[in-house]
Order: structure tokens, then sequence, then C-alpha cells
């Protein structure tokens, strides 16, 4: 299976709440597992990544927690700013060398408020 | 640097019509994709080529053709445009499989 399962669709936070974006994906083939931010006219950014060998990740307020028994990965913005208000997407690497693919999830948009 | 650049940024298009959109990329990355992105549907990819010269097909490719005669151009043409390819068009490239680089996308309505 192929998908990558996005949650929830939208999702509003009050500044310096925490905002939680969850992932989940069935093929135990995807090696590779980026987070993209999105503004309005912009094109998707590289946000923060992670490899299944590791179960966190954290730069700055962005934390990546992995699951790979649950085949889960969230991503937590702390102390969330008006700034950080973006769609943001879940991604997942899979094929083989060569081969590569992304599959997206369908996105979060979120909004936080001032 | 300029990045990843996509021309245009706005088009409309009548049924049947068909045009050609130009992805650039200063980054000298040998992999180039075409995504679509459509409300609620994420971002979908529609074909890629990991080389000068070659192309393959991704998720959603019917309808649509590219050609890469160029290591730092990738271009997405529509044959006959339907109401359906209606969507914001991202090229994205990359060094190897590693992390994309997405341009500002196109935004495409077909009448």
């Amino acid at each position: 299976q192929q998908q990558v399962k996005q949650s929830p669709q939208s999702l509003i936070v009050q500044k310096g709440g925490i905002s939680i974006i969850n992932c989940a994906y069935e093929n135990t083939a995807f090696d590779y597992f980026p987070w993209y931010q999105q503004f309005p006219g912009k094109g998707p950014a590289l946000l923060i990544a992670i490899r299944p060998d590791v179960s966190e990740k954290k730069e700055g307020r962005f934390t990546i927690s992995f699951n790979k028994s649950a085949k889960q990965f969230s991503l937590h913005i702390m102390d969330s700013q008006p700034g950080d208000s973006a769609t943001y997407f879940c991604a997942a690497r899979g094929g083989t060398s060569g081969t590569y693919k992304y599959i997206f999830g369908t996105g979060t948009r979120l909004k936080v408020l001032a | 640097n300029a990045g990843v650049t996509q021309t245009p940024k706005f088009r409309v298009l009548k049924t049947g019509q068909s045009m050609t959109l130009l992805c650039a990329q200063d980054m000298n990355h040998e992999y180039m994709y075409w995504y679509r992105q459509d409300p609620g549907m994420g971002l979908r990819l529609i074909h890629y080529s990991v080389g000068e010269g070659t192309t393959a097909k991704g998720e959603v490719p019917d309808g649509y053709n590219v050609s890469r005669l160029k290591k730092q151009n990738f271009l997405l043409g529509l044959e006959s445009a339907a109401p359906s390819q209606t969507s914001v068009y991202f090229c994205a490239s990359s060094l190897l499989w590693r992390e994309q680089f997405f341009g500002p996308g196109t935004r495409l309505t077909v009448l």
C-alpha cells in the first residue's frame, strides 16, 4: 500500500501552544520521512526529516516522533507562533536506488492565533 | 542562485488547447519532478526525470508529456487540456533522491 494518511485536515492552535500533526503509512519499505511547510502562493519547503532507525529528531521548535512498530510519525511544533501558520505535508520515500518516489500526505492547514 | 523557477505563474486555457510549462533549476541537480496539487489530494507525481534525456511516469501521467533535453530544464506539456487538469503545478529538483527543492508553482485553469 503506497498511501500516507495525514490528520487532521486542519488545526487551530493558540500562540504558545503545541501543534501536533500525525501521519500513518503501510509500506514498511519506506526509508525516509520528510515534512514540508508550504505558505500560501509558495512551493513546499523541507522543514525536517527522519529515517526509520531514529525515534525522534528535533530542530529548534520542530520535532518528529517516529514509531516504527505502529508505522506512524508525527510533527510537533512547540511554542507555536502566528508565523507558523501554513500547510504542512508529511511524505515518505519508497522504492529502490534509481526508482525512488515520494508519496505525500494530503496536508494539514495550521492556523496559529495571536 | 535562483533555485527552481517556473514559467508561467498563471495560465488560463480553453478545453482542447495545448501548452508547455517550463521548469528551470540552477543547482546542477540530476533529478527533476512535476507534481500537481489539488485541494485535499496533497501532491501527486506526474512525471519525473533522473537525468538529461530520461523521463519516467509517475502516479498521474495521463494527458501530460515531458521532456528533459537539457539538465537544467524540465518541460511539462499538456496535449489537449481538459477541465480536470485545472490545478497548481509544482516542479521540483533534487540531488539524487535526497531533499526536493520546489518551485513557486503554476496555477492553471482550464475552462
